[in-house]
């Protein structure tokens, strides 16, 4: 298996408080990747990183903030929590940068915002 | 811009029976195609990916999955059910428009009787 943690991997929360996730790779892969699952959804790319400090928006981005500051850790940052950001976060990773190689996933954190 | 449907959010099927989960995907340029499967409480799992070359390609547990460009198609197939297929499984579209983009199906989630 990929070697790709998350933290917290439960987190029950208030709205208006903000909240950080945690994604980790020891594989070194260069593209790390935020994306929310929701019933009906599917998986909604939230943000994405093609390297250290180089960040991207995907579909749902409102809301949210991302920084990666070394190859391994990505943070996914709520801002100010809303009820409609209750979800299950997953992280992934790819090798990739001009073909798109398979994604890799993370065991996925599940969100409550009360 | 790039699509992807998935043709029923459930389908159940009898142990031994033949799996059918279909895909079909709308993409401006030609497209790179997957099928996830995640288990309960799990992260994605890679069953298979078209790329290029041969449009029939196999991937683990006995699925296989066929690109059809002329339907525009990447149906999922498995010729006898086994209950530990049970699970939801996702189709993907991943292109490349000066970076890569992939886009998740809905999912369907496969229930399988004993």
């Amino acid at each position: 298996d990929a070697g790709i943690t998350q933290s917290p991997r439960h987190k029950v929360t208030e709205t208006g408080t903000p909240v950080t996730l945690r994604c980790h790779q020891t594989e070194n892969h260069r593209y790390m990747y935020w994306y929310r699952q929701d019933p009906g959804h599917g998986l909604r790319l939230i943000h994405y990183s093609y390297g250290v400090k180089d960040t991207d928006k995907g579909e749902v981005s409102d809301g949210y903030s991302v920084s990666r500051s070394k190859t391994e850790d990505f943070l996914l940052t709520l801002e100010s929590a809303t009820s409609s950001q209750t979800s299950v976060y997953f992280c992934a990773i790819s090798e990739a940068g001009t073909s798109p190689y398979e994604q890799f996933f993370g065991p996925g954190t599940r969100l409550t915002v009360l | 811009a790039q699509s992807v449907t998935q043709l029923g959010s459930h389908v159940s099927v009898s142990e031994g029976a033949l799996v059918l989960l279909r895909c079909n995907y709308s993409s401006s340029v030609p497209p790179y195609l997957f099928w996830y499967v995640q288990y309960p409480n799990q992260g994605l799992q890679l069953l298979l990916k078209y790329t290029t070359g041969a449009t029939l390609v196999k991937g683990i547990n006995g699925f296989e999955a066929e690109f059809k460009k002329s339907e525009t198609s990447f149906h999922l197939t498995k010729p006898s059910a086994h209950m530990s297929d049970a699970a939801e499984y996702f189709c993907a579209v991943s292109v490349y428009t000066g970076g890569f983009k992939t886009i998740f199906g809905a999912g369907t989630r496969l229930f399988v009787k004993a």
